[in-house]
């Protein structure tokens, strides 16, 4: 399968910082790569779709001026949580949508702790 | 109601056991239908991928689609304790729109 590389896998900032999460398509080209959040045993909430080349549409309640989405390749997405708070700490993930036939394929995560 | 059902659990079995794992879905649009593996603080693994009604076998894996009924399944034969995670059904409409996961199911496969 296609492979989604994410970093970082883990970070620890302090409130107030800002911290920024890759996330790279490495064999194929991806025009629409998807951001989750996950809180431990739940399922994934979607916060935004990222299309190459244009803004990012975000889902209902997510604060597009907290969770910037940077889609400026085929290949590369960046969420930067600005001005984290401690109730910004979760894991993360990423995803990537192959345009040959539409399969979704995920980043490994990053867990964010803000203290 | 949600667009996707998926059965809660937790499920527990004994090593060796067949396992069955179900959503069902509301939303006539759904073209795909995915079924994807996670463990604990990773991210999902693309399992299962299928457009049509009708069964798709891969190892010990098999996808089951039955548009008629909106009802999806999947199989895990002989399973085996590395299976233990949790698995989510996922959907999308033709026309790469985004996908609508259900909540996953925990499952431990017990030695």
């Amino acid at each position: 399968g296609a492979v989604v590389s994410q970093h970082p896998s883990w970070v620890i900032c302090k409130s107030g910082t800002s911290v920024k999460i890759e996330c790279r398509s490495l064999d194929f080209q991806a025009t629409t790569m998807f951001w989750y959040r996950q809180f431990p045993k739940q399922s994934l909430m979607l916060m935004a779709t990222s299309n190459e080349g244009s803004k990012a549409t975000y889902e209902q309640g997510v604060e597009k001026d907290k969770f910037l989405i940077n889609h400026a390749s085929l290949t590369l997405s960046t969420l930067t949580v600005t001005s984290a708070h401690p109730e910004d700490s979760s894991f993360y993930i990423c995803s990537a949508r192959t345009v040959k036939d539409e399969k979704l394929f995920f980043g490994s995560g990053t867990q964010l702790s803000v203290l | 109601q949600k667009e996707v059902e998926q059965d809660p659990g937790p499920l527990s079995v004994p090593e060796g056991a067949i396992v069955s794992l179900n959503c069902t879905y509301s939303n006539s649009a759904f073209q795909y239908f995915m079924w994807y593996r996670q463990y604990s603080r990773k991210g999902p693994e693309l399992l299962m991928y299928t457009y049509s009604s009708g069964n798709k076998e891969d190892g010990r894996f098999t996808a089951q689609v039955d548009k008629s009924s909106k009802y999806i399944s999947l199989f895990i034969r002989d399973s085996q304790p590395s299976d233990s995670a949790t698995y989510l059904c996922a959907m999308s409409p033709l026309n790469a729109g985004k996908s609508t996961f259900g909540d996953g199911t925990t499952l431990t496969v017990k030695p």
